[in-house]
């Protein structure tokens, strides 16, 4: 398996600008995370998603941001407006309960956004 | 709620010190623990976890950890460090009972030194 997949890798956008980043889980797996992750408040859950259906967004810092999760394949996080204190590095995870090690995520390799 | 604390924000170690990261959590009922790890520049990797069993868990690398119930403590350790494993270490939490969510620390950044 290619594991978790996320585009784009970088992201400049202009402050007011709409944000789409995308994220692709491991085959199979029934779990979805997206993390934000700063210098200055290190790793944040924002939502999670379990067979597709959001479980918990109460990490969501606000309405600009939202999330869905349309199939099993895939799922995006947007941001409208976007705005200079959104820039960060966020990640997309994926777990399984079905195989492998319960609970265990299997973190993409982020999106890196800027917002100037 | 559940909630890790790690204590150590960066830490600097010369080659083939030991070393000892601590993580401690909160969270009143049977928990499973993790660590995982992050190179400069990638995504997070699991390290090791605990579920139950042995305290002491091994994991990869040659890095261990304990899991003390009454210190609600799960400190990582490893008895000699390389300049590889330069990264961020994040102690994560997750209380048993039917749900995914994990919760991750604020991370322990370790730069060993040549």
């Amino acid at each position: 398996d290619a594991g978790v997949i996320q585009s784009p890798r970088h992201e400049v956008t202009e402050m007011g600008q709409e944000v789409t980043l995308r994220c692709k889980p491991i085959s199979g797996h029934d779990y979805l995370f997206w993390y934000r992750q700063t210098m200055m408040r290190g790793l944040e859950l924002l939502i999670y998603f379990n067979n597709n259906v959001p479980i918990d967004d109460s990490g969501m810092p606000e309405d600009r941001f939202s999330a869905k999760m349309p199939n099993a394949s895939f799922s995006t996080l947007k941001i409208q407006p976007s705005e200079p204190r959104d820039s960060a590095v966020y990640f997309c995870a994926s777990s399984s309960t079905g195989t492998g090690v319960p609970y265990e995520q299997y973190f993409g390799p982020g999106t890196r956004l800027t917002v100037t | 709620a559940q909630s890790v604390s790690q204590h150590n924000h960066h830490v600097i170690l010369s080659e083939a010190a030991s070393l000892e990261l601590g993580c401690n959590y909160s969270y009143g009922g049977t928990v499973n623990l993790f660590w995982y790890v992050q190179y400069p520049g990638q995504h997070l990797q699991l390290l090791l976890k605990y579920f139950s069993g042995d305290p002491l868990v091994k994991g990869i690398k040659g890095f261990e950890a304990e899991f003390i119930k009454s210190k609600f403590s799960f400190n990582l350790r490893k008895p000699s460090v390389q300049w590889s494993d330069t990264a961020e270490y994040f102690c994560a939490v997750r209380g048993s009972g039917g749900y995914q969510k994990v919760t991750f620390g604020t991370g322990t950044k370790l730069q060993v030194i040549p």
